[in-house]
């Protein structure tokens, strides 16, 4: 009964790589969101959907890329992988944009 | 223009002793305050809320804010600290709705 899923927990890859991590949510939210947290904890917000909408889109490298196919799920997909991608991915939904906002568990990408 | 400011990044206590995390943010509109903690390698959970409500908001875990307008302050207490209490710690504000605005976070550690 895992509230927001991501897959995989762990991503070890080679620099220029291409890979997805995908994130679910079961709480039947309209708003979904991916963070990138730093090595030393910081938290940047990269994208947020609302009703499959793109609504936020940060500075972010155009080699990221979300898709979200339904309300339940926002993934991420990651082209020609840098080293400076190394980081842990959190995805979280909310219901609406002023509530509080439901975490997944994150994945750690390290990128060799 | 919103932003928040966690105005430790490290906070150590004894165990058994109060704790008090500081967190002052800037808001143009009305303000919906969060704080989050996540333990080591796992996601972000959510302690607490203010939504505009009572001023004096409590949490999971024994933990209390209160939201202070005249100050811009949310800081978060705890009467006795716990060694499950060792985490990191997340101020977050919205207003306007797009987005939250994260702290820089704030490790506690708790001594025994």
């Amino acid at each position: 009964d895992t509230a927001v899923s991501q897959t995989p927990k762990y991503l070890v890859t080679q620099m220029g790589n291409d890979k997805s991590i995908k994130c679910e949510q079961n709480l039947g939210h309209d708003t979904m969101y991916w963070y990138k947290q730093d090595s030393k904890k910081f938290l940047k917000i990269m994208f947020s959907y609302n009703n499959k909408e793109l609504i936020i889109n940060e500075t972010v490298p155009n080699r990221f890329s979300p898709k979200s196919p339904d309300k339940a799920h926002l993934n991420l997909h990651i082209n020609s992988l840098e080293l400076g991608d190394s980081a842990v991915y959190f995805c979280a939904s909310s219901q609406g944009r002023r509530s509080e906002q439901f975490f997944g568990p994150g994945t750690r990408l390290t990128v060799l | 223009a919103q932003s928040v400011t966690q105005l430790d990044s490290h906070v150590s206590v004894s165990e058994g002793t109060p704790v008090l995390l500081r967190c002052n943010y800037s808001s143009s509109y009305s303000p919906s305050l969060f704080w989050y903690v996540q333990h080591p390698n796992k996601g972000l959970q959510l302690l607490l809320k203010y939504t505009s409500a009572a001023t004096l908001v409590k949490g999971i875990n024994g933990f209390e804010a209160e939201f202070k307008k005249s100050e811009t302050s949310f800081h978060l207490t705890k009467p006795s600290a716990h060694m499950s209490d060792a985490a990191e710690y997340f101020c977050v504000v919205t207003s306007t709705g797009n987005q939250f605005y994260f702290g820089t976070g704030t490790s506690l550690t708790v001594i025994p």
